[in-house]
């Protein structure tokens, strides 16, 4: 059974600060894997989705990598914002589902 | 834009009433998904459905709760009777599956209905 899980569950730090946010996955037969992002109160956002063939993907000052043989995907983003605090949620297409993460809940102060 | 639309956005109710929660998908999509979400447990997948069939509803407890497509245009999730620990933000999510296949799209979610059961 695939179970996917994020390192670490929370983080604060102050803007401009650039950060890694961890993502396992325990099974490597997948389609996809994707990074989403959820504010408070909201739904989910996809930022990124990288094909089991890819290595990464960016979108801005965002950077997702892939490793399916060692089962790791991070989340890279540059010179961080206020705005970009919300909770960071990786999931990895199995077939046609999603299995999603734990998430990071992500603080950035100014 | 196209967007996927849930109502109601919130629902409060009193422990052993009916509650229908509501899903649009995208136009064209063939995929839709019924995702729960608590702070214990996470997102975790309830059913889904495949040009209106239901495919997996393993995530389901089979007693209360029911999904079901009665056109392309709608999904629903009901719970009779509801109980307090229903209680989290549903999401429905629709897509497109080609062949078996995910497209290279992205599964895209709706707000949520926020439930709480008194």
């Amino acid at each position: 059974k695939q179970e996917v899980t994020q390192i670490p569950a929370a983080l604060s730090v102050p803007e401009g600060e650039n950060l890694v946010l961890n993502c396992s996955f325990t099974d490597s037969a997948i389609y996809n894997l994707q990074w989403f992002r959820q504010d408070p109160g909201k739904g989910l956002t996809s930022l990124l989705l990288i094909q089991s063939s890819q290595r990464e993907q960016t979108s801005g000052r965002l950077n997702a990598s892939l490793d399916k043989s060692s089962g790791r995907s991070t989340l890279y983003i540059a010179a961080s914002q206020p705005g970009d605090s919300a909770t960071y949620l990786c999931a990895v297409t199995d077939t046609d589902k999603l299995i999603f993460g734990t998430g990071t809940r992500l603080q950035v102060f100014p | 834009d196209a967007r996927v639309t849930q109502t109601p956005r919130h629902k409060v109710t009193e422990m052993g009433q009916e509650v229908t929660m509501r899903c649009q998908p995208i136009l064209g999509h063939n995929t839709v998904f019924w995702y729960r979400q608590t702070m214990m447990q996470g997102l975790e997948l309830l059913a889904y459905f495949r040009n209106r069939a239901p495919l997996d509803d393993s995530g389901m407890p089979k007693d209360r709760f029911s999904a079901e497509m009665p056109d392309a245009t709608l999904a629903t999730l009901k719970i009779q009777p509801s109980e307090p620990r229903d209680s989290a933000v549903y999401f429905c999510a629709s897509g497109l599956v080609r062949d078996g296949v995910p497209s290279t799209d992205t599964q895209y979610f709706g707000p949520g209905t926020r439930l709480t059961v008194l």
